[in-house]
């Protein structure tokens, strides 16, 4: 029973693609978020959706567009593809904004060639 | 400055020892503080939550929060091989973000 999980796990397209991956918890949660970590290793906030509500926008290219068609999805579109969007993307849920634990899910490492 | 701190290691310690690692954080406003553990390759995942001044312990971890200090820590007592890892301090500040720190890691020698 997989509480987060993510598609594709691995994700090698061409610069100038648009690719997306989803997102879905069965976690009971009303919120999503999307974070990206960097070669190193360093993990950042991008979205976060409550109740399908966009709550957080982080200072993201507008390339990136999230799409939470109910409380257990939350899928990223990324448009025109470049290098420096290298990176793992986790998806993550939790119960409410403010004090719950998030729970990750196992991340999509997307390479940009 | 960032807005969590910390050292990015490696902290090595010898198997049994305890490995003390910190946390410092700039949003006074901040209101939840969560360790987070991270294997190589793998997603992150809670070690421990803590919200309010004091001590909370869980087994061989404790967690410590000072707010007047703008500090977090946690403290693993009886190190193991497995507790090899990464360790990310996460702070949810009060813009409701979940900020997390760039990680210390943390080595645990047999």
């Amino acid at each position: 029973d997989t509480a987060v999980s993510q598609t594709p796990k691995y994700l090698v397209t061409q610069m100038g693609n648009d690719k997306s991956i989803k997102c879905e918890q069965n976690l009971g949660h009303d919120t999503m978020y999307w974070y990206k970590q960097d070669s190193k290793k360093f993990l950042k906030i991008m979205f976060s959706y409550n109740n399908k509500e966009l709550i957080i926008n982080e200072t993201v290219p507008n390339r990136f567009s999230p799409k939470s068609p109910d409380k257990a999805h939350l899928n990223l579109h990324i448009n025109s593809l470049e290098l420096g969007d290298s990176a793992v993307y986790f998806c993550a849920s939790s119960q409410d904004l403010v004090t719950d634990t998030q729970y990750f899910g196992p991340g999509t490492r997307l390479t940009v060639l | 400055q960032k807005e969590v701190e910390q050292n990015s290691g490696p902290l090595s310690v010898p198997e049994g020892a305890i490995a003390s690692l910190n946390c410092t954080y700039s949003d006074r406003g901040s209101q939840s503080f969560f360790w987070y553990r991270q294997y190589s390759g793998k997603s992150p995942e809670l070690i421990m939550s803590i919200y309010s001044n004091g001590d909370k312990e869980d087994g061989r971890f404790t967690a410590q929060l000072n707010k007047a200090s703008q500090y977090v820590s946690l403290l693993i007592r009886d190190s193991q091989p497995s507790d090899s890892a990464t360790y990310l301090c996460a702070v949810i500040r009060s813009s409701y973000k979940l900020i997390f720190g760039s990680g210390t890691r943390l080595l645990v020698r047999p």
